[in-house]
């Protein structure tokens, strides 16, 4: 089992629909989440910290499940700009911190 | 932007050679991270530095070298390159130890195919 797992998608969502993510971690002791977005062969760029209250920016919204060990990104309004990969990160602290990446989940917004 | 910039961009190099990333920041952070990217997987860490000179072996290290001599530079080598190191390398910074809280700032990354 993958330390963090991602449906890889593509999720083809239609322009100002709402589209969701989850991603699972399996690390119990994991302390930090973020969401990366990744454009088609460009560099990730951090899109937003996950908080245990869950975080709103904008049209996002990040939510954290510690019991069921899951995040989730809610995307409202979708842009066409909006269409890259969704990278699910999670860190954590054994003797040094960690992050594990997840491999991402594709969004294509169509017109 | 985050300062930070790979080079070379794009490589081809032939198996059994040697082969040097460049990853130069401007933004005298601590913390620079060297990763490989690969399809159906996430990013993997293969070396990080926590200072000048001081640096750490990640998940995937075997095969590979760094070296960081000063604040602003952090080298990735391949010693001899194999197939099964093609991939996009990518480097990132941070203020304070990924996995801590701290954002991570990427490069552009760079392309390497070993033929």
């Amino acid at each position: 089992r993958k330390e963090v797992e991602q449906d890889p998608g593509p999720f083809n969502v239609p322009e100002g629909a709402t589209v969701a993510f989850n991603c699972t971690y399996s690390n119990s002791a994991s302390q930090s989440f973020f969401w990366y977005r990744q454009d088609c062969r460009k560099e990730p760029k951090l899109l937003m910290s996950v908080y245990s209250s869950g975080n709103e920016d904008g049209r996002f919204t990040a939510q954290l499940n510690r019991a069921s060990q899951y995040i989730s990104l809610l995307i409202r309004d979708s842009k066409l700009s909006d269409s890259a990969t969704y990278l699910c990160v999670v860190g954590f602290r054994v003797w040094n911190y960690q992050l594990i990446w997840g491999a991402g989940t594709k969004l294509i917004i169509k017109p | 932007d985050a300062g930070i910039t790979q080079s070379p961009r794009h490589k081809v190099t032939e198996t059994g050679t040697p082969v040097t990333l460049r990853c130069h920041q401007t933004e005298n952070h601590r913390y620079m991270y060297w990763y490989r990217q690969d399809p159906g997987h996430g990013l993997r860490l293969i070396h990080y530095s926590y200072g000048v000179k001081d640096t750490d072996k990640g998940e995937v290290s075997d095969g590979y070298s760094v070296s960081r001599s000063k604040t602003e530079d952090f080298l990735l080598t391949l010693e001899s390159a194999t197939s099964s190191q093609t991939s996009v390398y990518f480097c990132a910074i941070s203020e304070g130890p990924q996995g801590s809280g701290t954002e991570a700032f990427f490069g552009q990354g760079t392309r390497l195919t070993v033929v």
